[in-house]
């Protein structure tokens, strides 16, 4: 239990071009997810977090504007990289909590989405 | 501030025990994760510790200790499939409109496992 998917797992775009990346929480209601950005050799940097149904909360330093988040239901959630630059390509890594061990705070990851910007 | 150090890079012999250290300071506490990174992947739960000591898990065994901000992850009977990042994180119970709070990474240790 408590599998989380990403889709697409990889995405090229070209500079300008919006994308968006899906996480669903496929055998548990996630009331929260959260969304991440690695960049190649360093930690994972919490972008915002959602909670179904209402604005996410989005960390120092990331454009809201930029990176649309939509928490719609509690098994679903999307992140938009509008008017994608190079600079954007990174490792994109959602997680959600409200699974089975929830007491535990215990976050599941997606499997994440390579996104290269040309 | 939120500062979680840890070292960059270990390496290790095929059947050994490697210790990994992570040291916390930050704003509050409410337990500490050790995740399990391969190149390209999405971190992998290990352990979780929110009270001190040690918690065990067959070849890993993570332990907290809260009053000094500390807390280490040991790999026993080490294999060639366990060269990963090894990342410490805390999560801090900021709320957020319900939320519990959120993770807070360290950068990740990568560890080589050599024949």
């Amino acid at each position: 239990g408590a599998v989380v998917s990403q889709h697409p797992s990889w995405v090229i775009c070209k500079s300008g071009t919006s994308v968006k990346i899906e996480c669903r929480s496929l055998d548990f209601q996630a009331t929260t997810m959260f969304w991440y950005r690695q960049f190649p050799k360093q930690s994972l940097m919490l972008m915002a977090t959602s909670n179904e149904g209402s604005k996410a909360t989005y960390e120092q330093g990331v454009e809201k504007d930029k990176f649309l988040i939509n928490h719609a239901s509690l098994t679903l959630s999307t992140l938009t990289v509008t008017s994608a630059h190079p600079e954007d390509s990174s490792f994109y890594i959602c997680s959600a909590s409200g699974g089975p061990i929830a007491a535990s705070y215990e976050q599941y990851f997606g499997p994440g989405t390579r996104l290269t910007v040309t | 501030g939120q500062n979680i150090d840890q070292p960059t890079e270990m390496t290790a012999t095929e059947g050994a025990i490697v210790q990994i250290n992570c040291t916390y300071q930050t704003s509050g506490f409410n337990g500490l994760f050790w995740y399990q990174q391969h190149a390209g992947e999405a971190p992998t739960f290990l352990s979780y510790n929110v009270l001190d000591g040690l918690e065990e898990k067959g070849r890993f065994s993570s332990f907290l200790s809260r009053s000094k901000g500390y807390s280490y992850l040991l790999l026993k009977e080490l294999q060639m499939k366990d060269s990963a990042s090894y990342l410490c994180a805390v999560f801090s119970p900021v709320n957020y409109g319900g939320s519990q709070g959120n993770l807070i990474f360290g950068k990740g240790t990568k560890l080589s496992v050599k024949p």
